[in-house]
């Protein structure tokens, strides 16, 4: 069963602290995304990454940068969180052999205090 | 300017009656992919449909029929006999070039089937 795997599905942190959260693919694709989700706001896609190396920014990058250092995953970092930051993060990826359609992962729950 | 609207926040439906779901978008490109996808209370996304700006051909799975149509650029869901295991928020979403395919989501619609 292929899949996207985030590593923790609910994390804590404090203000000002480094975080990172871990996405990993076993589908080979090689585009990942990452997208954070607000009630009312829907899904706002924050980077995403077409090739090991490659990043582009998304939407909404402040406060973020990525890392992609292997093909297989893709790591979001919050340099300094912040409470505005409290949200779901969402990573998914896609391929050309899937026509583009994204595999989601279940999502990390963010809440920064 | 490209958007995906999803005009119906909320929706609540008694068991058994039939819903549908309003998308829509908007986008000048004239290849594109439209999307619909379930997320359910576990979180993860998942995929229903895909139809791409070429082929307006309606689709039906099951419950589940799709409703495209590109003169109102408009790519509507509808749920026949709902169930109460179709509770969940359901996303639009638009697909475009741009180095590679991204989404454009619309803000989702959370349909609520009562028992």
């Amino acid at each position: 069963d292929v899949k996207v795997t985030q590593s923790s599905r609910y994390l804590v942190k404090r203000t000002g602290e480094k975080v990172f959260l871990e996405c990993v693919q076993d589908m080979d694709h090689e585009n990942m995304f990452w997208y954070r989700q607000d009630p009312g706001l829907g899904l706002r896609l924050i980077y995403f990454s077409y090739d090991v190396k490659m990043k582009e920014k998304g939407d909404i990058p402040e406060g973020y940068s990525v890392s992609r250092e292997k093909k297989e995953r893709f790591s979001l970092i919050l340099e300094s969180a912040s409470t505005n930051q409290t949200s779901m993060y969402l990573c998914a990826s896609s391929s050309i052999r899937t026509i583009y359609g994204y595999t989601f992962g279940s999502g990390t729950r963010l809440t920064v205090v | 300017a490209q958007k995906v609207t999803q005009a119906q926040t909320e929706i609540s439906v008694v068991e058994k009656e039939d819903v549908t779901l309003d998308c829509v978008y908007e986008t000048r490109d004239t290849t594109y992919y439209l999307f619909w996808y379930k997320q359910p209370p576990s979180g993860e996304l998942v995929f229903l449909i895909r139809r791409n700006s070429f082929d307006e051909q309606n689709e039906i799975s099951g419950r589940y029929s799709w409703n495209f149509q590109k003169s109102t650029s408009s790519f509507n869901f509808t749920i026949t006999a709902s169930q109460v295991v179709d509770s969940a928020v359901y996303f639009c979403a638009l697909s475009l070039y741009s180095g590679t395919y991204k989404y454009i989501f619309g803000t989702g619609t959370r349909l609520k089937v009562l028992a």
